[in-house]
């Protein structure tokens, strides 16, 4: 059973506008949120992060978004440029993300058209 | 800063054969994750390395085993491969203490193939 969904497999969004990627999870205990990008042939790179402390992070054009009593989080990407088109995975940890071990997302597929 | 660097990055096995991958992390991280990415069941926690010590194992069976060195580089081993365990291993490294937060910083992998 997946623990961490991203339920869209795709996205396509117009250059300059708002990307919105959506994640849900079931598991009550993570306490730690993540949002990795994975270009093709390359390993996947840490965008931005989340405590469940709070309920918003923000770091240049990212933003991640975190609603604990429904168990989502997403994030928003403002404004988006063709080299944001990758695979986007979000991920989540029990343990602060203190031993590795992160549960991921199957990624959702960001297309930014110029 | 070097990134982690992941040896070979391709490798083609056969069934039965075993195999050995090797991941080198960034430098001052002595945490090291290993993952296994397949199509249908996306990116799979294997294992975390600390100090030379095992501190967490994911749901793999044990012909999937790994081990770290003082220097904190790590290899991961899988012994009678099988086809299903063709994918790509990614490593990763991060700088943890207690209750770190430090994100996982990847490498780009090798890719098993089995045949």
């Amino acid at each position: 059973d997946q623990q961490v969904k991203q339920n869209s497999p795709s996205l396509s969004v117009q250059e300059g506008r708002i990307s919105i990627l959506n994640c849900d999870y079931t598991n009550s205990m993570f306490d730690y949120f993540l949002w990795y990008k994975k270009y093709p042939a390359e390993g996947p790179t840490f965008l931005i992060s989340i405590s469940s402390i709070k309920d918003k992070n923000e770091d240049g054009r990212f933003t991640v978004f975190l609603n604990k009593s429904a168990k989502h989080l997403s994030l928003h990407i403002v404004p988006s440029q063709p080299g944001d088109s990758a695979v986007y995975f979000c991920a989540a940890s029990e343990d602060g993300g203190s031993q590795g071990n992160l549960i991921f997302g199957k990624g959702t597929k960001l297309s930014v058209k110029p | 800063k070097a990134g982690v660097t992941q040896t070979p990055r391709y490798l083609i096995k056969t069934r039965g054969q075993q195999v050995t991958l090797s991941c080198s992390p960034i430098s001052g991280h002595r945490s090291v994750s290993w993952y296994q990415q397949t199509p249908g069941q996306g990116l799979q926690f294997l294992f975390e390395y600390f100090s030379e010590t095992q501190r967490n194992k994911g749901n793999f069976p044990g012909r999937f085993s790994g081990r770290q060195f003082s220097n904190s580089r790590s290899e991961m081993n899988v012994s009678t491969l099988e086809l299903g365990d063709s994918a790509l291993y990614l490593c990763a490294s991060s700088l943890t203490g207690p209750r770190g937060v430090s994100p996982l910083h990847f490498g780009n992998g090798t890719r098993l193939t089995v045949t």
